[in-house]
Order: C-alpha cells, then sequence, then structure tokens
C-alpha cells in the first residue's frame, strides 16, 4: 500500500474553513510537508512541520501533527476561491533522498 | 531566476517511438529529480541525482534512462516509449539532502503515448 494516504476530494464555501487530512506509516519520518499544485502548474511548498512539533501556524494556515496516530492535517482558515488547488502532504525520512508524496486532496472552493 | 524549467510542455508520441525530456534549473542546487504523476497515484520517483556525473534510480525507473553532465541540466529519456508511460512528469530540484527537502518543481511535461 501507499506510503502516505490522503482523501481525493475536498469541496467547501467560500469563507468556511478547510480541513485536508494525511496519513503516513514511516516513524523515522523527519520533516512533513505540504505542497499546493494550481491548474496547469508544478507544485510549490506551501508549509512544513519538523516531526518533534505538534503545531505550526502560518498566517491562515495551520498544521497539526499526531505522532502518535501518524496523523497530519492542514487547516485553511477563510478559504478563498483562489485556494483552489490539489494539495499533497509528503515526508521526508532518514536514509532517503526524495520525498514520499501522498495521492493529494483536490480542494474545491464554491463561490 | 527562472528557478526549474521544462521542455517540452506537451507530447505525443507513438508507440515505440523514443524522446528526451528536457529539465534545467539555474539555482545551482546539487540534486535533481524526476516524478511521474498519475491521476489519483500521487508523485513516483523515476530517477534522482546528488551532482553532476552521479545518477541512481528511483521508485520506478524501467523504461526510462537519465545523465546528468552539468549542475543545471537534468534529461529523461524514453527509448521505447509505451502506453503505460503515458503522465505528467515533474522536475524538481532542491539544495542539499539534509533532513529539510524543500524542492523546487518544474510546471511539467503531458505526455501521451498512443
Amino acid at each position: 500500500g501507499e506510503d502516505v494516504e490522503q482523501s481525493l476530494f475536498l469541496s467547501v464555501r467560500e469563507g468556511d474553513s478547510s480541513v485536508i487530512n494525511c496519513t503516513y506509516t514511516d516513524s523515522s519520518s523527519t520533516y512533513l510537508y505540504w505542497y499546493k499544485q494550481e491548474p496547469g502548474a508544478g507544485l510549490q511548498l506551501l508549509t512544513y512541520i519538523f516531526s518533534n512539533m505538534d503545531m505550526k501556524q502560518d498566517q491562515r494556515l495551520t498544521v497539526l501533527l499526531n505522532k502518535k496516530d501518524k496523523h497530519l492535517s492542514l487547516r485553511i482558515a477563510d478559504t478563498q476561491t483562489g485556494d483552489s488547488a490539489i494539495y499533497f502532504c509528503a515526508e521526508s525520512k532518514t536514509g532517503a533522498n526524495n520525498l514520499f508524496f501522498g495521492t493529494g486532496t483536490r480542494l474545491t472552493v464554491i463561490p | 531566476n527562472a528557478g526549474v524549467t521544462q521542455t517540452p510542455k506537451f507530447r505525443i508520441l507513438k508507440i515505440g517511438q523514443s524522446m528526451t525530456l528536457q529539465c534545467t534549473q539555474d539555482m545551482n542546487h546539487n540534486y535533481m529529480y524526476w516524478y511521474r504523476q498519475d491521476p489519483g497515484m500521487g508523485l513516483k520517483l523515476i530517477y534522482y541525482s546528488v551532482g553532476a556525473g552521479i545518477t541512481d534510480k528511483g521508485e520506478v525507473p524501467n523504461g526510462y534512462n537519465v545523465s546528468r553532465s552539468t549542475t543545471e541540466d537534468f534529461p529523461l529519456r524514453l527509448e521505447l516509449a509505451a502506453p503505460s508511460q503515458t503522465s505528467v512528469y515533474f522536475c524538481a530540484s532542491s539544495s542539499e539532502r539534509g533532513y529539510f527537502n524543500e524542492q523546487f518543481f518544474g510546471p511539467g511535461t503531458r505526455l501521451t503515448v498512443l
């Protein structure tokens, strides 16, 4: 099975909060990341969290990490139509050169 | 800085044809990567390089080849295209491996093999 799992779709109304969830299986993860992919574009780093942290806040974004359950979430407050995109969680692991990506969650913001 | 650039943006190949996907970065990054993105499957690593002259296989290397003669360029070669290689291909680069690995992505190449 996949190392990193996400639900494929999420729809929210403009102005509401969005919560995108991710589960991972490898306890050797060092950093966990959220990347955003806008239509027709490559991925861009949105935010990240070190594996020994529980929470990180950056303006409208809040990242929560539950190491016990290997669960990562991204909360977007006051979601805007410009937030419509695919969001990927990813992890870097000790001893690995690359990132391991989830399947991506397509967020649709309804005006 | 242009960042990571990829050419072409789109390409249609016939089964058995070959092509090279180009990738160039101007950030003087040592690490470069090729991923493919299939619907609902996330990104899978094809090949990566830790510096000029050094390449290694990722999760899905079969049917592909790479070379890294300069720091800036990391082309991906498909020798005998197959329908299973229909995908979107992303090149990425990062400055160092470390534990924090921010990768910078190109805009992608959408390849269709018919």
